[in-house]
């Protein structure tokens, strides 16, 4: 079945360092790929997605490059801020029987340090 | 443009009982999908409405069902609750099935 990995946590940074997220999928056919961004006490926010490979995903600074040779995501962020603390979540949506359906992985909890 | 709106914020029922979720998408998405984040566990697929239609249904008992209005709001109904229901449920709508989901605040139950 499909499945998505993300890097343990928590992660802890200070302020303007650099952000790597891990995350790496098992699906059939070619998925497209999603990072969400849930802050405290709120649902989850898209933050960038890419729908085929090579693609490079970007927003608010963040970015992912969909890698189909090694089933990757892995976001990025150059320089952090403590506004960028939150639970992030990398996902997938397939086909076939999986029409519709987002499968996540365990989410990763950020805590960025002025 | 308003967001995803989900109703209530906060429901407290007691084991047996059933709870009733609600969910109004955004303008103009005709699917809604339904996501249950139980503390340790993640986000699990619950449910994909689309055109009033339950169009896919992930690994949970029947007895967490649902349904879409004309409206293409959406209830999620739990019968005989179970302490391990107590989970932040998220609704989440889009477009159709190839366009990103966009989800609400989710409605936090919790079973006594």
């Amino acid at each position: 079945g499909n499945s998505v990995t993300q890097m343990e946590g928590p992660v802890t940074l200070s302020e303007e360092a650099f952000l790597t997220i891990n995350c790496t999928y098992t699906a059939t056919g070619y998925p497209s790929l999603f990072w969400y961004v849930q802050y405290p006490g709120e649902g989850l926010q898209l933050l960038l997605k890419a729908t085929k490979a090579d693609d490079k995903g970007s927003n608010k600074g963040f970015e992912a490059t969909y890698r189909k040779e090694t089933t990757s995501f892995h976001l990025e962020k150059g320089s952090v801020q403590v506004s960028d603390s939150a639970v992030y979540f990398c996902a997938l949506r397939a086909g076939g029987t999986s029409y519709g359906k987002l499968t996540f992985g365990q989410g990763t909890i950020l805590t960025v340090h002025p | 443009e308003a967001g995803v709106t989900q109703s209530p914020t906060h429901l407290i029922k007691t084991r047996g009982q059933q709870a009733t979720l609600r969910c109004s998408p955004i303008s103009g998405h005709t699917s809604v999908y339904w996501y249950q984040q139980a503390l340790g566990l993640g986000l699990q697929f619950l449910l994909w409405y689309d055109e009033g239609e339950e169009r896919n249904r992930g690994n949970f008992p029947p007895r967490f069902s649902g349904r879409q209005f004309p409206n293409y709001s959406s209830e999620l109904n739990v019968n005989a609750l179970e302490l391990e229901d107590s989970a932040l449920y998220l609704c989440a709508s889009s477009f159709g099935m190839q366009y990103e989901q966009y989800f609400g605040p989710g409605t936090r139950l919790t079973v006594t």
